[in-house]
């Protein structure tokens, strides 16, 4: 059970459209589609921005977007905004009821 | 509103048992549309998957933990609970407890819900 991949880091500025992938395998994102992705603000909890691939939570606004293709998930974050340079982590389904995390992307507004 | 709320010692010796407890408020533990979990963060580093528990009572944990971790429920308290034998300094991190829920289409997913998290550092 290895931990999902994600980049490191990414930049963008205010305004522009950015997207963060999470590479899995066959034994999770490439089996399953219950993948969700999470926005940490440093020193808090992760909060629930996407779940079942491609669905909001209540309250999540809709610059928040998730897809999924094949072994990759994707969020993508439209209209930039200084508030949202934070940690963002994918979790994936891996079977028998176990889930994985990816390593996290530190997002950088400019 | 359901909040989460977990506790523990912040300081564990080597080789010792990390336990924490969650406190639900608000909501009740043994709901059948959710399950618990626990995920822990290493400082500086990326969040894994500890365990969960369902309303059957039933468990589940990661592979590589398996062998030494141990979550429960307790429904009159109304909170779960965390036991990690045999700690070492790479167990420290803040540890969360989680809420899971269930789909419309009878999947489950995770983390619609989080604690604040408490830090655990393990060291003599």
């Amino acid at each position: 059970q290895s931990a999902l991949t994600q980049p490191a880091s990414v930049s963008g500025s205010p305004g522009q459209s950015i997207t963060l992938s999470c590479t899995g395998t066959s034994s999770d994102l490439g089996t399953y589609s219950l993948v969700s992705w999470y926005q940490q603000q440093p020193g808090t909890a992760p909060k629930l921005l996407i779940y079942d691939a491609n669905r909001r939570p209540s309250g999540i606004s809709d610059r928040f977007s998730g897809s999924k293709s094949g072994n990759t998930a994707s969020l993508t974050i439209s209209g930039l905004q200084a508030e949202d340079e934070a940690d963002y982590y994918c979790c994936s389904y891996a079977g028998n009821r176990n889930w994985v995390f990816g390593g996290g992307t530190k997002l950088t507004v400019l | 509103q359901l909040q989460l709320q977990e506790s523990g010692p912040g300081l564990v010796t080597p080789s010792e048992t990390l336990s924490l407890t969650c406190a639900v408020s608000g909501g009740s533990v043994s709901s059948s549309d959710y399950f618990w979990g626990w995920v822990r963060q290493p400082p500086g580093k990326g969040l894994e998957w500890i365990g969960s528990i369902y309303s059957s009572g039933t468990t589940y944990y990661k592979p590589s933990l398996k062998s030494r971790v141990s979550i429960s429920v307790d429904v009159s308290r109304n909170q779960l609970s965390l036991r990690l034998n045999s700690a070492t300094a790479a167990d420290t991190a803040v540890y969360y407890c989680a809420r899971g829920f269930l789909l419309q289409n009878f999947d489950w997913s995770i983390g619609d819900l989080w604690g604040q998290g408490t830090l655990v550092t393990v060291s003599s």
